[in-house]
């Protein structure tokens, strides 16, 4: 089976900008959430969608969005990019179930200049 | 945030030793914990995971441990190796409150550096 795949793998957009990152699950997952890495902040939880809509949503400014297709592969945006949106941005999904394991891909690096 | 991540604590240890990485949790009303390995340009990679029902699980040269008195959870790996080397992280969910659903809480991780 083939693992989480992100894209792109690096990316750099000047402040102001907006920019749209793509994840597609593993064969079968429904569930696919976001985070965000920084050195600062460490992994922090963007938000989780299934069957095309979000169920849970962390603490982050409205600039932050996602959506879900029919196929399970997500997009999140960031509008209107900050410096300190510059990250390591991570997707996982997950089977359905009550309990299962989160598989990440290997991350957009986004960089804010 | 919830997951602070500034000067993450580091272990070194020497090739074929026992590595023990601790972690302190937060939320007591979390029920399924896992254990994740992330090397340097790469996603974080699962090791073990455990539900609050139980309080050790054994894998593959790794051991879980987990505390709810103390809200403390363990990575042990035995005989360390080179490979091993990578930030290790502890990772929280809410499962049976309904609300959490795919959401981790993570702790801030931990360097591990094996020496050959």
């Amino acid at each position: 089976k083939a693992g989480v795949t992100q894209t792109p793998r690096y990316l750099i957009k000047t402040r102001g900008q907006q920019v749209t990152l793509s994840c597609s699950p593993i064969s079968g997952h429904r569930s696919v959430s976001w985070y965000q890495q920084t050195p600062g902040q460490g992994l922090q939880f963007l938000f989780e969608y299934f069957s095309e809509t979000q169920r849970n949503k962390g603490n982050f400014p409205g600039r932050f969005s996602g959506r879900q297709f029919s196929n399970s592969r997500s997009e999140m945006n960031v509008s209107t990019l900050e410096l300190g949106d510059s990250a390591l941005y991570l997707c996982a999904s997950r089977e359905l179930g009550e309990v299962a394991e989160a598989f990440f891909g290997q991350g957009t690096r986004l960089t804010v200049v | 945030g919830e997951s602070v991540g500034l000067h993450l604590p580091t272990l070194s240890v020497q090739e074929g030793d026992n590595s023990i990485i601790n972690c302190a949790y937060s939320n007591s009303a979390s029920d399924y914990f896992i254990w994740y390995k992330q090397e340097s340009g790469k996603g974080p990679q699962f090791i073990i995971d455990i539900r609050s029902n139980m309080d050790k699980r054994q894998g593959q040269r790794v051991t879980v441990l987990l505390n709810k008195t103390v809200k403390h959870l363990s990575l042990q790996i035995a005989a360390t190796q080179p490979g091993d080397s990578a930030v290790y992280f502890c990772a929280e969910n809410n499962w049976a409150g309904g609300t959490s659903y795919g959401k981790l809480t993570f702790g801030q991780g931990t360097i591990l550096t094996v020496h050959p």
